[in-house]
């Protein structure tokens, strides 16, 4: 079965820091990794996807995350927040089937 | 950019009646899904459907539930007797083709309330 586990239930930043929101994962064949954005009253905006290649996967708004496999994490991040980042944020998996496992969710709250 | 849409927004509903959530998917998607997030907790799958039949279901989806492309442009999610715990909300989503790597695009969701 797999799973997914975000660690945080919220992460605040300053504007202009750099944001990391964690996820990790357990998938039982190869692990296909996306980030969701949820804006209030908003459903989910795709952001990025891993599936193969490069580790760094870049995507919409400037985030960007690193798939690392020894450690099963799919961390997501930007080099310099902003306060219209503000949101929750999903980690999702699928293996061969055709159904996202969310994670539960972290809220990001960058402050001016 | 094209998007997924749902009707309605909102919908209130007395325990034991049936409910239809709609969504018109991108057009030129195939494969359309249903999940569900029940207030604080996290985005659940319900089903996908391509070609007009259930490709996958979850544990949630039981005979309560049924869905249906009555048409083009539309797809539907029915619950038949709604109870007090099917109060969450409701997205629809769509991806172009069929397999794992495919990027589901979500709609803005159906708030359901079940008083």
């Amino acid at each position: 079965a797999q799973s997914v586990a975000q660690p945080e239930d919220q992460v605040n930043v300053a504007e202009g820091n750099p944001l990391t929101v964690k996820c990790t994962y357990s998938v039982s064949g190869n692990p296909y990794l996306f980030w969701y954005v949820q804006y209030p009253n908003r459903g989910l905006q795709f952001l990025l996807k891993y599936i193969t290649g490069d580790n760094l996967v870049k995507g919409s708004y400037g985030f960007e995350a690193e798939f690392n496999k020894s450690q099963t994490s799919f961390h997501l991040k930007k080099p310099s927040a902003l306060v219209s980042d503000s949101a929750l944020y999903f980690c999702a998996a699928r293996d061969s089937g055709y159904a996202l496992n969310f994670g539960k969710g972290t809220s990001l709250l960058v402050t001016p | 950019e094209p998007e997924v849409t749902q009707t309605p927004s909102h919908q209130v509903t007395q325990m034991g009646q049936e409910v239809i959530l709609r969504c018109v998917p991108i057009s030129n998607h195939l494969y359309f899904y249903w999940y569900r997030q029940i207030l604080g907790q996290k985005v659940e799958f319900l089903v996908s459907f391509y070609n007009n039949e259930i490709s996958e279901k979850s544990e949630i989806f039981d005979d309560q539930f049924s869905v249906e492309r009555p048409d083009g442009s539309n797809f539907t999610l029915k619950i038949r007797s709604t109870k007090l715990e099917d109060s969450a909300m409701y997205f629809c989503a769509s991806s172009p083709i069929a397999g794992s790597t495919d990027t589901q695009y979500f709609g803005p969701g159906t708030r359901l309330t079940v008083l």
